[in-house]
């Protein structure tokens, strides 16, 4: 069974540019999360959806991020500008169900921006 | 406010030694609480889970855990460790669809 899918794996960019990581959650989980590991702040949690819609975006840190998911196989998270600070790994997980339920990871995106 | 601590940033053990990672959390109900191992470059894979029953819970890889509501703790056990163990492992409290997580124990195992 294909897990959650994350692309690209790695990504080098330069300040300034735009930056779009993108999620393939597993098929017929209805929430997803997006989250960021720094060694400073560890593992934090950005955003998640519930069957496509955003219901906490409170951990995205500014505006410069923005994450949708037009359908239930997609999402994308976006960084506009990207800044040296946003360097980091970043991590899509979905799961299913009501409430609580196990969260299964992609293998992440390492994002540096020089 | 919910929040998750694992004591240990850095343990060490030698192969066949056993092994107790600790983890205590605060929360306001009844908790979910989570074990993840993450290895180098790859994402958190879920050990084992506490939802309710039984204390004792088993995972994969001869992983097991117990919930100790009096002390607020959720420590990973195991007899016997691998080489293959190696990693980072996160205790992970759960509320409101969210996990909270702690900052992470990384194991390094010697031969």
């Amino acid at each position: 069974d294909a897990g959650v899918i994350q692309s690209p794996r790695h990504e080098v960019t330069e300040m300034g540019q735009e930056v779009t990581l993108r999620c393939k959650p597993i098929s017929g989980h209805n929430s997803l999360f997006w989250y960021r590991q720094t060694m400073m702040r560890g593992l934090e949690l950005l955003i998640y959806f519930n069957n496509n819609v955003p219901i906490d975006d409170s951990g995205m840190p500014e505006d410069r991020f923005s994450a949708k998911m037009p359908n239930a196989s997609f999402s994308t998270l976006k960084i506009q500008p990207s800044e040296p600070r946003d360097s980091a790994v970043y991590f899509c997980a979905s799961s299913s169900g009501q409430g609580v339920q196990p969260q299964h990871f992609g293998d992440g995106t390492r994002l540096s921006i020089l | 406010a919910q929040s998750v601590t694992q004591p240990d940033i850095h343990i060490t053990v030698s192969e066949g030694a056993s092994l107790e990672l600790r983890c205590n959390y605060s929360y306001g109900a009844t908790p979910y609480l989570f074990w993840y191992v993450q290895s180098p470059g790859q994402g958190l894979q879920l050990l084992l889970k506490y939802f309710s029953g039984d204390t004792l819970v088993q995972g994969i890889k001869g992983f097991e855990a117990e919930f100790k509501r009096s002390q607020s703790s959720f420590n990973l056990r195991k007899p016997s460790v691998h080489w293959s163990d190696a990693a980072e492992y996160f205790c992970a409290v759960g509320g409101y669809n969210k996990l909270i997580f702690g900052a992470g124990t990384r194991l390094a195992v010697h031969p």
